[in-house]
């Protein structure tokens, strides 16, 4: 078990610009989570994956910001014409599927600077 | 409506003696699963405890406890004998049922301080 990983730890980029985050979950976890949080708050829900399938989108995810998990692995959040707001801490988690007692299980997140 | 209140921003505690970090949440769901995290200031959100709607005891995970009263939508967690390394953010969630989609949401969290 090596945990959930997140890459990069660190993003800076200029307003506008696009970026790309990316997360490995535990291997045989199903679901994988993508969550935003600012300093002094709780993580705020934005998508989730069942294997492969987006189940849901929080209405906080604009269409600037899509998710991806193409084969159920590894998934993805790209966020375009970013913006000064768009800074935060963006988590990723996964947990197994149908286990309504299994916890989640976060990597380090990735920390998002817009200049 | 905000489903996970955390009233105590900022909580002290004296090393080793016992603090209870409150937490309140709504669903119309009957099945659902309540858990707290810790969060250092490293960042690394770390999994604690578990409390499942239907559990009739209260769980417990060595010097963790959680005290839930489902009549009254609270999970309060219990952490005995506190020590230095408890300082941290504090955070309650709560995991829906098929109501609530299953996703699991946060509170804003409680910074505990433990005090030498």
């Amino acid at each position: 078990d090596t945990g959930v990983s997140q890459d990069p730890r660190h993003k800076i980029t200029k307003r506008g610009q696009n970026v790309t985050f990316r997360c490995d979950p535990i291997s045989e976890h199903n679901r994988l989570y993508w969550y935003r949080q600012t300093l002094g708050q709780g993580p705020e829900f934005l998508t989730y994956f069942q294997n492969e399938a987006q189940l849901e989108k929080s209405r906080l995810l604009s269409d600037r910001f899509s998710a991806e998990r193409p084969k159920g692995s590894f998934s993805t959040l790209e966020i375009q014409r970013t913006e000064q707001g768009d800074s935060a801490m963006y988590l990723c988690a996964s947990s197994l599927d149908g286990m309504s007692n299994q916890p989640q299980h976060f990597g380090d997140g990735t920390r998002l600077s817009i200049l | 409506a905000q489903k996970i209140t955390q009233t105590q921003p900022g909580m002290f505690v004296q090393e080793k003696e016992a603090v209870t970090l409150d937490c309140t949440y709504d669903t119309s769901d009957q099945s659902y699963g309540l858990f707290w995290y810790k969060q250092p200031s490293s960042g690394e959100m770390i999994f604690l405890i578990y409390q499942g709607s239907y559990d009739e005891q209260n769980a417990t995970e060595g010097r963790y406890s959680l005290n839930f009263q489902k009549a009254r939508k609270s999970a309060n967690l219990v952490i005995s004998a506190s020590q230095l390394g408890d300082s941290a953010m504090y955070f309650c969630a709560m995991r829906e049922g098929k109501t609530g989609g299953f996703k699991t949401i946060f509170g804003a969290g409680t910074r505990l301080f433990v005090k030498a």
